[in-house]
């Protein structure tokens, strides 16, 4: 199973980014969503598609339909830059994450 | 608190041997799958397989199938990857993570702080 990330997303600090996560009716699976900052361990910021984790601002959002899974940041701070991943788990293919989106602050 | 932490960094020789660690605490150590995830400098996570704490049973990604092992000591709650034979190119960083749930299907959390290895001639 294969997930598909743009490779960068660009936005300017107090606006929406929006990165989305693509694979063959990912609709019917749980998707999950980590942050990863530059030299630190990734860390979850949404789970089962929309649910955020204690701790985890409401900035951040997710959803899943048809083919695409999209998590969305909210009023973007500089310090959200990072790399983001979706992951799912698949029965064929087990875990799968994808190849990740570098978001960019401007 | 649920904690996993990981073994210091690691530099080595092509063709030497190597075990990296990864010691949980704050939870029941047998009731997770603990994970293993590489990320080479630059690139993306790469699940590399699981292991079972309850019955040491394992699934390994068929692309590091035959090139690592997983372990684990349930005395010390601390689970283990290793290399035989290192080659450069496992050159990167592996993190050790918990899923959410027992099933082991699920999200990942939390992360081990990674741990380094280098292999260089």
């Amino acid at each position: 199973y294969v997930l598909s990330q743009p490779p960068s997303v660009s936005v300017a600090p107090g606006q929406t980014a929006r990165m989305t996560c693509g694979g063959n009716n990912i609709g019917s699976k749980s998707v999950h969503w980590y942050q990863q900052k530059a030299g630190q361990s990734p860390v979850l910021v949404v789970y089962d598609d929309s649910d955020r984790p204690s701790g985890i601002p409401e900035r951040f959002s997710g959803s899943n339909s048809g083919n695409t899974a999209t998590l969305t940041i909210s009023r973007v701070e500089v310090g959200d830059e990072a790399d983001y991943y979706c992951q799912v788990w698949d029965i064929s293919s087990d875990q799968v994450f994808g190849g990740g989106t570098k978001l960019t602050v401007l | 608190e649920v904690q996993l932490v990981q073994s210091g960094p690691e530099v080595k020789k092509p063709g030497e041997s190597l075990r990296i660690s990864c010691k949980g605490s704050g939870y029941r150590f047998t009731s997770y799958w603990i994970t293993w995830v590489r990320q080479v400098p630059g690139k993306g996570l790469e699940w590399m397989g699981k292991i079972n704490p309850s019955d040491f049973s394992t699934k390994y990604s068929p692309s590091f199938q035959g090139h690592v092992v997983m372990s684990l000591d349930k005395s010390l709650n601390t689970a283990y990857l290793q290399w035989s034979s290192l080659k450069s190119s496992d050159s990167a960083v592996y993190y050790c993570t918990r899923p959410g749930d027992t099933d082991g299907r699920g999200w990942f959390d939390p992360w081990g702080q990674g741990s380094l290895v280098n292999v260089s001639p």
